[in-house]
C-alpha cells in the first residue's frame, strides 16, 4: 500500500542478522504488524506492536518503533534457511489493514 | 480445527467470463476482507465487511463484488470488467479482540487467458 514502505530485497548470511526497515504515514495506527509469506501461501502474523510501546521482543524477533519518525523495524536474530520469506510490514487503523509490498529475505549458507 | 479456507487453490478463465472466489472461516471472526497481490506491489484491499449483510469498497474495488450474507462466508466475484484480473488473491478474517490479528487463507492463483 502507499501509506506503508519497505524496502524489496535483503540478502542475508544464515546465522547472521536480518533487519527489515519500514516506514508508516498513518500516525494514528493503533498497531502495526509484522507478517511472514512463504511461496505461494497466505500470510503469517509473525509479531505485533502497540503504538506506545517502542520494543518488543519475541524470541528471535525484536521489533522497535520510532513513533516520532514513524518507522518500524523487525530484527531476526540467527538468522536461518528457514527463514527465507517475503516479510510484510502493516498497520491498523480501527479494521483496515495497509500493508507495505514486502520484502524478500534471501538466506544465503 | 479452526481457519479461514479459500477455494480452490487454482483457478483459470477465458477473459469476458465472471468468476466466484470462495472464502469461508469457523473462527466466529466479525470481520473479513479481500486482497490482491501483485508481485512488487504488497497487498491491496479490494472489499472488507465488518459485520453480516454490511461491507465496504477498498482501494481497488472497481471490477470486483463481493456478498456477506453468513457470517462464515465472504466470497468475490472477479467481473469481466475487471481490466487486469489475473492474480494472486487473498482472504482474511478477524475480530474485536484485543489485538485485531488478522488471519489469512491460502490464497487463489487465479489466470485468466
Amino acid at each position: 500500500g502507499e501509506d506503508v514502505e519497505q524496502s524489496l530485497f535483503l540478502s542475508v548470511r544464515e546465522g547472521d542478522s536480518s533487519v527489515i526497515n519500514c516506514t508508516y504515514t498513518d500516525s494514528s495506527s493503533t498497531y502495526l504488524y509484522w507478517y511472514k509469506q512463504e511461496p505461494g501461501a497466505g500470510l503469517q502474523l509473525l509479531t505485533y506492536i502497540f503504538s506506545n510501546m517502542d520494543m518488543k521482543q519475541d524470541q528471535r524477533l525484536t521489533v522497535l518503533l520510532n513513533k516520532k519518525d514513524k518507522h518500524l523495524s523487525l530484527r531476526i536474530a540467527d538468522t536461518q534457511t528457514g527463514d527465507s520469506a517475503i516479510y510484510f510490514c502493516a498497520e491498523a487503523d480501527d479494521y483496515k489493514l495497509s500493508f507495505g509490498a514486502g520484502t524478500t529475505v534471501t538466506v544465503r549458507a | 480445527d479452526g481457519g479461514i479456507t479459500q477455494s480452490p487453490k487454482y483457478l483459470f478463465r477465458k477473459e469476458g467470463q465472471n468468476v466466484t472466489l470462495s472464502c469461508e472461516q469457523n473462527l466466529n471472526h466479525d470481520a473479513m476482507y479481500w486482497y490482491r497481490q501483485d508481485p512488487g506491489q504488497g497487498l491491496r484491499l479490494i472489499y472488507y465487511s465488518q459485520i453480516v449483510n454490511d461491507f465496504q469498497k477498498g482501494d481497488i474495488a472497481e471490477g470486483y463484488s463481493v456478498s456477506r450474507e453468513k457470517k462464515e462466508s465472504f466470497p468475490l466475484t472477479v467481473t469481466s470488467a475487471q481490466k487486469n484480473p489475473t492474480a494472486f488473491y487473498l482472504c482474511a478474517s478477524s475480530n474485536r479482540d484485543r489485538v485485531p490479528e488478522a488471519f489469512f487463507g491460502q490464497g487463489t492463483r487465479l489466470t485468466v487467458v
